[in-house]
């Protein structure tokens, strides 16, 4: 029961280049979407938001890009630096809860 | 900032023991949420709680697993019967209005669990 898929498990980027992260869903009827990040030994911490009514939103070097009818979100990470090598999840929310992707491990090479 | 706090950091125990996992969540959020990440996996949703009740539940949290708000301040996650898989990090979250008000989660940091 995929229903938030993360498909490249990792990607590497040279530093003050863009990252670019994908995840696509399934449920047209999810209307909030977030990004976080994870570090080893920590929990995820929050980092951008988007709901559908927007195609947008953007905040400081992250903008988080959504296509509905594609059922696709991005993330871009402008310019890149070596602290964000982390593991980014997206998630959605349903009912009562919040359903996250696998993750893609960033890695920012200095 | 507020955070979510969570405690134990690490809880190491015997197969077919029980174990209590304690969060602090922020002060001001209604929603709380368990979540369990097995090494390397994904982020698994086990239950949400809004107003001393379970608003939804997985799969995963079976007759095991319950939760509780002993308090004003404390949400537990209690594992009566621990199995080999149960092993994960178990992490606690919050946010201030659930779903209805598109609010993020805010997560505490986690109790690596292990079953032995």
């Amino acid at each position: 029961d995929q229903q938030v898929k993360q498909n490249s498990p990792s990607l590497s980027v040279q530093e003050g280049r863009i990252s670019i992260l994908n995840c696509d869903y399934t449920n047209s009827m999810f209307d909030y979407f977030l990004w976080y990040k994870k570090y080893p030994a920590e929990g995820p911490t929050f980092l951008i938001s988007i709901s559908s009514i927007k195609d947008k939103n953007e905040d400081g070097r992250f903008t988080v890009f959504l296509n509905k009818s594609a059922k696709h979100l991005s993330l871009h990470i402008v310019p890149s630096q070596p602290g964000d090598s982390a593991v980014y999840f997206c998630a959605t929310s349903g009912t009562y809860k919040y359903i996250f992707g696998t993750g893609t491990r960033l890695k920012v090479l200095a | 900032e507020p955070e979510v706090t969570q405690t134990p950091s690490h809880q190491v125990t015997q197969m077919g023991q029980e174990v209590i996992l304690r969060c602090v969540p922020i002060s001001n959020h209604l929603y709380f949420y368990w979540y369990r990440q097995i090494l390397g996996q994904k982020v698994e949703f086990l239950v949400s709680f809004y107003n001393n009740e379970i608003s939804e539940k997985s799969e995963i949290f079976d007759d095991q697993f319950s939760v509780e708000r002993p308090d004003g301040s404390n949400f537990t996650l209690k594992i009566r019967s621990t199995k080999l898989e149960d092993s994960a990090m178990y992490f606690c979250a919050s946010n201030i209005g659930g779903q209805a008000y598109n609010s993020p989660l805010h997560f505490g940091n986690g109790t690596r669990l292990t079953v032995t």
